[in-house]
């Protein structure tokens, strides 16, 4: 299985803010890797896909890079409803494996 | 628009079984491929498998293999996942998910989830 190790586990950031969460595969995945959001008690939202393609409707703010075996999720400008959990996705080989997710908190 | 639609909760014995199931509604189906991912407590996302309704082909993670059954059926536009010989660590939210096109390699919509508790 290919492991998704992200990186911080959480984060403590206020609004305005520009944060960037890694996350890393443990063997090269190509592009094949996609980032969800996750607020509580909620199912998870597809925010970024193909490791640099926008979500429609998800905002400017939020944008993605990477290949090969290192990823970033960098929001620009925290925004209240950007505080959640974010968790990337490998779709390059099964099991489609997650990483450990990444919580990201108002300080 | 489509939406995913899920079975309610469930609270097994264990050693038992669950079937769970995920409906399309307000559209067609329109899913090339339905995966099941599932979140215990406080937890991180784990995939289970998927299945690829029109060619009723399934692809299970070998954590699950041998205890997992995943099947479909386009006629009602469902998807189901049958999970047997329960144990408490599969006490989660289970969610299905749908992977749009076989070019698309991500689950652009997410049922709500079905709460699946094991105890005895």
């Amino acid at each position: 299985d290919i492991q998704m190790t992200q990186s911080p586990s959480s984060l403590s950031a206020s609004v305005g803010d520009r944060v960037t969460i890694t996350c890393r595969a443990s063997e090269s995945i190509g592009n094949y890797l996609n980032w969800y959001q996750q607020k509580p008690g909620q199912a998870p939202n597809l925010l970024m896909y193909d490791a640099s393609t926008l979500q429609t409707g998800v905002p400017w703010r939020i944008s993605g890079s990477g290949s090969g075996t290192d990823f970033s999720l960098t929001i620009s400008s925290l925004q209240p409803e950007d505080f959640a959990t974010y968790y990337c996705q490998q779709t390059y080989s099964t099991p489609y494996t997650f990483g450990q997710g990444t919580k990201l908190e108002i300080k | 628009q489509v939406q995913l639609v899920q079975s309610g909760a469930e609270v097994k014995k264990p050693g038992s079984s669950v079937k769970v199931s995920c409906k399309a509604s307000g559209g067609i189906f329109s899913i090339y491929s339905l995966s099941w991912v599932r979140q215990a407590p406080g937890q991180g996302l784990e995939w289970m498998g998927a299945i690829i309704p029109s060619f009723n082909t399934t692809s299970y993670a070998p954590k699950f293999q041998g205890r997992l059954t995943i099947a479909a059926d386009e006629s009602t536009a469902s998807a189901y996942m049958q999970l047997s010989s329960l144990g408490s660590d599969d006490t989660a939210v289970y969610y299905c998910a749908r992977r749009p096109g076989a070019t698309d390699w991500y689950f652009d919509l997410w049922g709500r989830g079905t709460l699946v508790t094991v105890s005895s």
